[in-house]
């Protein structure tokens, strides 16, 4: 029930191409759901978040798209460019906790 | 801007050896988080404190203590380190009161235990 299920575990995506990751969910009680970006080296930091009350929220080419009755979001990157390579978790809070997904590394080829 | 300081970025310790990962924070935030980040398995939590001298059981803590003397210091102790514990450990503070604010990441210690 606390689990975050999040797919694919990697992904190679040609410069220009769209990158999508989906993650799965079943605590209905969450109620945050942010996505965090990985550089190597580096913290996770946070990229962009929804709450359940909006189908969609959009920042420059990053867009979350949720899906509350099918208790799944995904995390859309337009227009992927080399500097997106990096690994991404999606996530999940209902407390002050979060739950991670397994995490996606993604790399962008010119 | 928000920090979050390791205190180590590479550490190698020997089995059976007792080892403290620091972490600093210096954002005046009320919660600290310890993970520890494996390939495959995500980021997974091992201890949490809301306040000082408060801590909480996260989903992994067998085998770590933890102490929070001070606010902005949270460590993590390892009472008898062991090979399974090599991995890439992530502290993480989070205010209380920010509806919804991230959590800030310092840039992990990556512990070898040989």
């Amino acid at each position: 029930q606390q689990q975050v299920k999040q797919s694919p575990q990697s992904l190679i995506v040609q410069k220009g191409g769209i990158s999508i990751i989906n993650c799965a969910y079943e605590n209905t009680a969450f109620d945050y759901f942010p996505w965090y970006q990985q550089f190597p080296g580096k913290g996770p930091a946070l990229l962009i978040a929804i709450r359940p009350d909006v189908s969609e929220k959009k920042e420059g080419r990053f867009t979350i798209s949720f899906n509350k009755s099918a208790k799944q979001f995904s995390l859309h990157i337009m227009d992927s460019q080399p500097g997106d390579s990096a690994t991404y978790f999606c996530a999940a809070s209902y407390t002050d906790k979060l739950i991670f997904g397994t995490g996606t590394r993604l790399q962008v080829f010119p | 801007d928000v920090k979050v300081t390791q205190s180590s970025r590479y550490l190698v310790k020997r089995t059976g050896e007792k080892v403290f990962l620091e972490c600093v924070q210096d954002m005046d935030h009320e919660n600290m988080f310890w993970y520890r980040q494996d390939p495959g398995l995500g980021l997974r939590l091992i201890y949490f404190s809301y306040d000082v001298k408060m801590k909480e059981k996260g989903d992994i803590p067998e085998g770590y203590s933890v102490s929070r003397e001070k606010k902005e210091r949270f460590s993590l102790i390892l009472e008898s380190a062991s090979t399974n514990q090599t991995s890439m450990y992530l502290c993480a503070s989070w205010g209380t009161g920010e509806v919804r604010q991230p959590q800030h990441f310092g840039d992990g210690t990556r512990l070898s235990i040989l």
